[in-house]
């Protein structure tokens, strides 16, 4: 059972650079959503969406932009790089069915940004 | 709009006693409420959630939080902790969709780190 699988674990970058962390699921879920992890701030939601073609802004989504093709991908662009998004990002999904909410996390994906 | 406090950044427990972690929460509507548990360098582990009925929801690992609506409230309870326990916690309020489901994604607080002593 692959669950959400991220990639890359770890990536360098330089300011201005763009890149794309890739975030899969195998588990049909309908509900996908990125955060990004800072030291004393917990998690903060970045983008959400709730199915394919559909995405919403969470509490952080400035410099970052994401799409929604397919069920399983939900990829997270950043597009000019910056220092300030040095962090740890967790892409996680759930169940639409019910009201079980229960979120499956990937297990991060960490970015320095030079 | 949605928040969740976490008041505690760091509490430190002796081992076998008892452990109370406290989360406030700001939220239009009856809740969604969750708590998570994060070891050094892994995702995220589900422990609880509360979604209605009874207040008080058993989890896994010997943890149970009781949903106070007056004080909006949802605190984390075990009775007995094990040194296995030392970790980060996270309460989160989840957001509702258009069709009452929950999961669509959650809003979480700072979260508090617990160190257990012998």
């Amino acid at each position: 059972n692959a669950g959400v699988t991220q990639t890359p674990k770890f990536q360098v970058l330089k300011t201005g650079q763009s890149m794309t962390l890739q975030c899969a699921q195998d588990m049909n879920h309908e509900y996908m959503s990125w955060y990004r992890q800072d030291p004393g701030m917990g998690l903060r939601l970045i983008h959400y969406s709730v199915g394919a073609g559909i995405t919403d802004q969470g509490e952080v989504p400035n410099g970052y932009n994401v799409s929604r093709s397919t069920t399983e991908d939900f990829p997270l662009r950043l597009l000019s790089a910056a220092p300030s998004q040095t962090s740890v990002y967790f892409c996680a999904s759930s169940y639409s069915g019910g009201n079980t909410g229960e979120l499956f996390f990937g297990e991060g994906s960490r970015l320095t940004v030079l | 709009a949605q928040s969740v406090t976490q008041p505690d950044i760091h509490i430190t427990v002796s081992e076998g006693a008892s452990l109370e972690l406290r989360c406030n929460y700001s939220y239009g509507a009856t809740p969604y409420l969750f708590w998570y548990v994060q070891s050094p360098g892994q995702g995220l582990q589900l422990l609880l959630k509360y979604f209605s009925g009874d207040t008080l929801v058993q989890g896994i690992k010997g943890f149970e939080a009781e949903f106070k609506r007056s004080q909006s409230s949802f605190n984390l309870r075990k009775p007995s902790v094990h040194w296995s326990d030392a970790a980060e916690y996270f309460c989160a309020v989840g957001r509702r969709t258009n069709q009452n489901q929950a999961g669509t994604a959650l809003i979480f607080g700072k979260g508090t780190t617990l160190s257990v002593s012998s």
